[in-house]
């Protein structure tokens, strides 16, 4: 079956920087995805890679390793206004997005 | 700009009982698409519509019809409502596939409690 896996929640430190890890096992690959979830809110998209390397955004930064089947989100300088989930998603060889469960992040002061 | 627009925000349905969940779009897109939203779990695609006037099953279909008689709206029915049905519903859109971009423009969800 296909199986994304992200840790369920993590904490950090506000100034601090945190990474947040998806592995993936899908049929094919066509993409991974990043979308940031504020409780209660839509998903808004932040970051697509389909490419092995690291993608830089601002404070918010992804990379990809297709052969190890891993990602990471990488989010510098944290701001209370980063508590959220995080969901990553891979486009399997049908183009069907496979969703994780999200990584909820809690930042304290 | 309103982007996607869901109705209603929230709903408390009794077992059996049937409504629909309409989502608008006025960013002239193409594709929509219906998810659930369950604690635990990722996001799972219900039913989804490359244009106006068509549909196809996603992930999830049984218990859900969709309809998409004009371009901008695209209506999530549920027939005879379960208690499994108690999620969060999040309508999105693309302008084209969104093979090119992975950007998924998302409505802000609608819970729904089946008693």
């Amino acid at each position: 079956g296909q199986n994304i896996d992200q840790p369920t929640e993590m904490t950090a430190t506000e100034g601090a920087i945190v990474q947040i890890n998806c592995t993936y096992q899908t049929s094919g690959f066509n993409g991974l995805f990043w979308y940031q979830q504020h409780a209660g809110e839509a998903p808004t998209f932040l970051s697509y890679n389909v490419l092995d390397g690291l993608e830089e955004k601002g404070r918010f930064s992804s990379f990809l390793s297709r052969s190890k089947g891993y990602s990471y989100l990488l989010l510098k300088e944290l701001q209370m206004k980063d508590s959220a989930s995080y969901l990553c998603a891979v486009m399997d060889s049908n183009y069907q997005l496979i969703w994780g469960a999200g990584t909820k992040l809690i930042i304290k002061p | 700009n309103a982007g996607v627009t869901q109705t209603p925000k929230f709903r408390v349905l009794k077992t059996g009982q049937s409504m629909t969940l309409l989502c608008a779009q006025d960013m002239n897109h193409e594709y929509m698409y219906w998810y659930r939203q369950d604690p635990g779990m990722g996001l799972r695609l219900i039913h989804y519509s490359v244009g106006e006037g068509t549909t196809a099953k996603g992930e999830v279909p049984d218990g859900y019809n969709v309809s998409r008689l004009k371009k901008q709206n695209f209506l999530l029915g549920l027939e005879s409502a379960a208690p499994s049905q108690t999620s969060v519903y999040f309508c999105a859109s693309t302008k084209n596939d969104y093979r090119d971009t992975g950007e998924l423009f998302f409505g802000e969800g609608s819970r729904l409690t089946v008693l």
